[in-house]
């Protein structure tokens, strides 16, 4: 597709369910990145793949994230046991090269 | 010290106005400096980049990098209402992933 596309746009989950997100990058992009968007601030980087290799989870705040993108194209954030403090947007992008990030919508999630 | 701190906002400003948003960073091993905008319920977009210090001009758009100092500025002439939005500054080293500033929501009111 034309752009970075991200599922749900909206996730409102009960504290303890677990979730996943979806981030579909635009094709032929080796790079996917995650981030968090608290409210209000700028985005934190949660994790990064080159092709289907996590180069870098130091984002991650807990063992309670997890992201994975098995063939390269599509990545899913796994987020288990939400807690409150996991409400956030949750935006994925995806890259050719070191600036030119192409973010998605992003994902709101609401722990309740 | 967050690696990157930006100017305190929000900005509101008339149109027509020349705006002017400011970042500094800590880490001296920064090239890449970038300004991406974000709209409402949306993610951000690339606006513009620089390599290391420099100004660089695109329509009613200036970047300027001052690696001396650390310090990143965006400036804005003949602002529109459609400029309303948040603006952040990123910066990275080229081989890690974007460092974001916290972001600097600015509405230009007609």
């Amino acid at each position: 597709g034309a752009g970075v596309s991200q599922s749900p746009r909206y996730k409102v989950a009960k504290r303890g369910q677990d979730v996943a997100l979806r981030c579909d990058p635009i094709s032929g992009h080796v790079s996917l990145f995650w981030y968090q968007q608290a409210l209000g601030q700028g985005p934190e980087f949660l994790t990064y793949f080159q092709n289907e290799a996590q180069l870098d989870k130091s984002g991650l705040p807990s063992d309670r994230f997890f992201a994975e993108r098995p063939e390269g194209s599509v990545s899913t954030l796994k987020i288990q046991r939400t807690q409150q403090e996991d409400s956030a947007v949750y935006l994925c992008a995806s890259s050719l090269d070191y600036y030119g990030y192409t973010f998605g919508s992003g994902t709101r999630l609401t722990v309740v | 010290q967050k690696e990157v701190e930006r100017d305190p906002g929000p900005l509101s400003v008339p149109e027509g106005a020349i705006v002017s948003l400011n970042c500094t960073y800590s880490n001296s091993a920064f090239q890449y400096f970038m300004w991406y905008r974000q709209y409402s319920r949306k993610g951000p977009e690339l606006l513009m980049y620089t390599y290391s210090s420099g100004n660089k001009e695109d329509g009613r758009f200036t970047a300027q990098v001052d690696k001396s100092s650390k310090y990143i500025s965006l400036f804005i002439r003949d602002s529109q209402p459609s400029d309303s939005a948040t603006y952040l500054c990123a910066v990275n080293s080229g081989n890690t992933p974007l460092v974001f500033g916290k972001g600097t929501r600015l509405s230009v009111i007609a």
